[in-house]
């Protein structure tokens, strides 16, 4: 856990501003992931990416965007098309390799808040 | 697509006693299974993962099974403390693709 940061801890957004949650890890992981996370809910999938240059939609895509132009570095822009974007943001990496393919490691979170 | 569903909500048990949490999925395929366990305003945390090659997996007062027929599978902690009291959550996912999580169960252990 301790090789995945993601900065700021705190983000307030004004109406009608993009942000941008910054991720960054040095697991040497392959797949990247960002999830929204509402009080008292499970881990909802924004994007992922398996692989740099290239990514996914998850289940709650619209209102977000993503790059993946480094392989330790996957940040997630809050557009303005997100109208309810208080939440907890949390981004996860994981190897596809060996016997600890497929298991998520997560970064300390991002806490955005509208002023 | 894969649906998880977890149960239950809340969870009180004393201390020492044990605690189950159960989920169920929806794709046969789903062949990942890892827990996590979050504390209050903290990162989820990996607690125990089962492959699904495998019916269970313990690790000290922590155990996972499965019942791939019935597609579930639980988490036992034995031997609960105070420190185990947190918000856990199951997940699956087929071919360690992307995750789909259950919406948590919060236990509280009661000294």
């Amino acid at each position: 856990d301790g090789g995945i940061t993601q900065s700021p801890k705190y983000l307030f957004r004004k109406e009608g501003q993009n942000v941008t949650l910054s991720c960054e890890q040095n697991l040497n992981h392959d797949a990247m992931y960002w999830y929204r996370q509402d009080p008292g809910q499970g881990l909802r999938l924004i994007y992922y990416s398996q692989i740099v240059n290239d990514f996914q939609k998850g289940d709650i895509a619209e209102g977000y965007s993503v790059s993946r132009e480094k392989k330790e570095s996957f940040p997630l822009t809050v557009t303005s098309a997100q109208k309810n974007p208080t939440a907890f943001y949390l981004c996860a990496s994981s190897t596809g390799r060996g016997d600890l393919r497929g298991t998520q490691y997560f970064g300390p979170g991002t806490r955005l808040l509208v002023l | 697509g894969e649906n998880v569903e977890q149960h239950p909500s809340t969870l009180s048990v004393q201390e020492g006693d044990s605690a189950v949490i159960k989920c169920t999925y929806s794709d046969s395929a789903s062949n990942y299974f890892p827990w996590y366990k979050q504390e209050l305003g903290k990162r989820p945390q990996l607690i125990i993962d089962i492959r699904s090659n495998v019916g269970e997996k313990k690790d000290q007062r922590i155990a996972v099974t499965l019942n791939k027929t019935a597609k579930h599978f639980s988490l036992h902690i034995t031997e609960t403390q105070p420190e185990d009291s947190a918000v856990y959550f199951c997940a699956a996912s087929i071919n360690t693709d992307k995750l789909i999580f259950g919406t948590g169960t919060r236990l509280q252990v009661f000294p």
